[in-house]
């Protein structure tokens, strides 16, 4: 089973910063599998990325997604709010999800 | 507008038994790969089981030979039977639909609460 990593645990940033998320995997998967969800609290994850770098329908442009093998990052070019939330990685063919960033207002 | 609403929960006695219903509207569940995923309060995202669309069914090993899923198609619903519960399967339990284009699970229902104590 493919284990997904994520760091950091938590970051603290300031609304307008950037945020640089992590994901490693145990092993390498396919860019095709690696997703990205946001989920706020009291609500469902929501899709942001797709095959590693695609936006999800209606996601802003300030989020993107890159990353091949074993690493792949999740970034926020300008920090808004409502971007403050937790974020995980996901790999598809194991159907297994990292334990989440946490994005906190600094 | 494609739509997952979960209803079913509650909170039940160690070694009682749940049934989870996930209604659909806008897609048709019989048609696609519908998965379970969980979250036990405060902490993250954990897959449970997947129905796929030719009628396999798959299922973590936290969960297996004590869960069933299953699909009624004519009422358009995914269902998860839940037997000999355990306080460890106390968390928020989504449905969702696996996008195979994409890989993806996308949406996913608001979620609905299961509270297994005594």
């Amino acid at each position: 089973e493919i284990v997904l990593t994520q760091s950091p645990g938590t970051l603290s940033l300031s609304p307008g910063e950037r945020a640089t998320l992590s994901c490693r995997a145990s092993q390498s998967v396919s860019s095709s599998y690696l997703a990205w969800y946001q989920q706020k609290p009291g609500q469902a994850p929501r899709l942001l990325i797709y095959g590693a770098s695609s936006r999800a329908t209606g996601i802003p442009d300030r989020f993107s997604g890159s990353g091949s093998g074993t690493d792949f990052t999740l970034t926020i070019s300008r920090l808004e709010p409502e971007d403050f939330a937790v974020y995980y990685c996901q790999q598809y063919g194991s159907r297994t999800f990292g334990q989440g960033t946490r994005l906190e207002i600094k | 507008e494609v739509q997952l609403v979960e209803s079913g929960g509650g909170l039940v006695q160690p070694g009682g038994s749940l049934r989870l219903s996930c209604a659909a509207s806008g897609f048709t569940v019989s048609s696609n790969y519908m998965s379970w995923v969980r979250q036990a309060p405060g902490k993250g995202l954990e897959w449970v089981s997947v129905i796929y669309s030719g009628g396999s069914t798959y299922y973590a090993d936290s969960v297996k030979g004590r869960f069933t899923i299953s699909r009624h198609n004519s009422k358009n619903t995914l269902y998860l039977q839940m037997n000999s519960l355990r306080a460890e399967d106390t968390a928020v339990y989504y449905c969702a639909r696996e996008v195979r284009s994409s890989w993806t699970f996308d949406p996913w229902g608001q979620g609905t609460l299961v509270t297994v104590s005594s």
